[in-house]
């Protein structure tokens, strides 16, 4: 069973420049989830879908990230315009469902913002 | 709000056994989590607890007490590839992970 895959694995831009990451949960998986990541530090919560609804994005910067989840599969997290403060790795994660499933991750997009 | 604590680095010897402790405070529970992840790579699930108790998965085993806030992730027999980081995360209501900053892991020969 494939799992889940996102791209790309690393991303350079300038600051204020659009970037955008896609990801492909696993086969089946209804929820999914992105996350930001900084360096020694836990995942923190951008985003959760169930299905193609987004359930809590209560922690996404709505004033330059958006996300889409259309026909409730693949997913895209945009940044526009970015800031320096944005390089982080941003992981994107799938699960069966709610409550006490584990959370299967993929293996990030590093990106970093000169 | 939500806090979580874990030390942030420890180191133990090849063969030896460490225990990792994770203590919490959060609005709601529904289990916790422990991940593990390597330099440069994806989180991977080792245990869920949602009962007070322990867990034993062959050489990791995972402990919670509720009432206490407080969870420990035992690893026995270390071997050199389970250095890396170890993510304890609350599920605080419907699979909404919120996770500790991470214990960094160095096993040394």
């Amino acid at each position: 069973e494939a799992g889940v895959v996102q791209s790309p694995r690393y991303k350079i831009i300038e600051k204020k420049q659009p970037v955008a990451f896609w990801c492909n949960p696993i086969s089946g998986h209804n929820t999914l989830y992105w996350y930001l990541q900084n360096l020694g530090q836990g995942p923190e919560l951008l985003i959760r879908y169930e299905n193609e609804e987004a359930v809590d994005d209560s922690q996404l910067p709505k004033d330059r990230f958006s996300a889409e989840r259309l026909k409730g599969v693949d997913s895209t997290l945009k940044i526009q315009p970015a800031e320096l403060g944005d390089s982080a790795v941003y992981l994107c994660a799938s699960s069966i469902g709610q409550g006490g499933y584990e959370q299967y991750f993929g293996p990030g997009t590093r990106l970093t913002v000169t | 709000g939500q806090n979580i604590d874990q030390p942030t680095e420890m180191t133990a010897t090849e063969g030896a056994i460490v225990q990792i402790n994770c203590t919490y405070q959060t609005s709601g529970f529904n289990g916790l989590f422990w991940y593990q992840q390597h330099a440069g790579e994806a989180p991977t699930f080792l245990s869920y607890n949602v009962l007070d108790g322990l867990e034993e998965k062959g050489r990791f085993s995972s402990f919670l007490s509720r009432s206490k806030g407080y969870s420990y992730l035992l690893l026995k027999e270390l071997q050199m590839k389970d250095s890396a980081s170890y993510l304890c995360a609350v599920d605080n209501a419907g699979n909404m992970l919120t996770f500790g900053g991470g214990t960094r892991l160095m096993v040394k020969p």
